[in-house]
């Protein structure tokens, strides 16, 4: 069981060049999420997604996107990378139901990357 | 609006002692969960331990356990007989209904 897994863990971008941040998870979770963590601070959600073909914005979706073909898969592709979105990004993934009940997260290892 | 407050940057305990990490937040909801997570230095994200907020039995998982005040929107983090692997950011985070927020985190540091 291998949980949340990203690739890359580490990169390094030019100003300019896009990318793409892959997730997938193998717990048939229906909630992923995309998160970024900036030194010194909490979590700041940039999307998500409530299940396959429906995706959200979350607090900071600018210069992101995402798509969610599937259940498993969740990736975060960034157009024209600039020197802010240097930070490192968490993918994570829960199972929630209705009525409303929430069981945490499982989160991916995540990916550094600085833009230059 | 929903706001998560850590007003402890950093801590530090020794080994075998108690620690007591702080979290308060703000809502308007009812109904709602809150989580600590523990990020040591390899960043990977880990559930410690979770509260349902309709549940006044605070939760408890082994050395962890909270002291969850609803009126007083408190939430805080026990740890007992602290291990050098404890040494880790702590994160509070409250789930309701359509948030799901992160404190700044508390980076606690276990002395030998």
């Amino acid at each position: 069981n291998a949980g949340v897994t990203q690739t890359p863990k580490f990169r390094i971008l030019k100003i300019g060049q896009s990318m793409t941040l892959q997730c997938t998870q193998d717990m048939n979770h229906n909630y992923m999420y995309w998160y970024r963590q900036d030194p010194g601070m909490g979590l700041k959600l940039i999307y998500y997604s409530v299940g396959a073909g429906i995706t959200d914005k979350g607090e900071v979706p600018n210069g992101y996107n995402v798509s969610r073909s599937t259940t498993e898969d969740f990736p975060l592709r960034l157009e024209l990378a600039a020197p802010s979105q240097t930070s490192v990004y968490f993918c994570a993934s829960s199972y929630r139901t209705v009525p409303e009940s929430n069981y945490g997260y499982t989160f991916g290892s995540g990916t550094r990357l600085t833009v230059v | 609006a929903q706001t998560v407050t850590q007003s402890q940057p950093e801590m530090s305990v020794q080994e075998a002692e108690t620690v007591t990490l702080s979290c308060t937040y703000d809502t308007s909801e009812n109904n709602y969960y809150l989580f600590w997570y523990k990020q040591p230095p390899s960043r990977q994200m880990i559930l410690v331990i979770r509260q349902e907020a309709y549940k006044q039995q605070n939760a408890t998982e082994n050395r962890f356990s909270v002291n969850f005040q609803k009126a007083a929107k408190s939430f805080s983090l026990k740890i007992s007989d602290s291990q050098l692997g404890d040494t880790a950011m702590y994160f509070c985070a409250f789930a309701g209904t359509y948030k799901y927020i992160f404190g700044t985190g508390t980076r606690l540091k276990v002395l030998a």
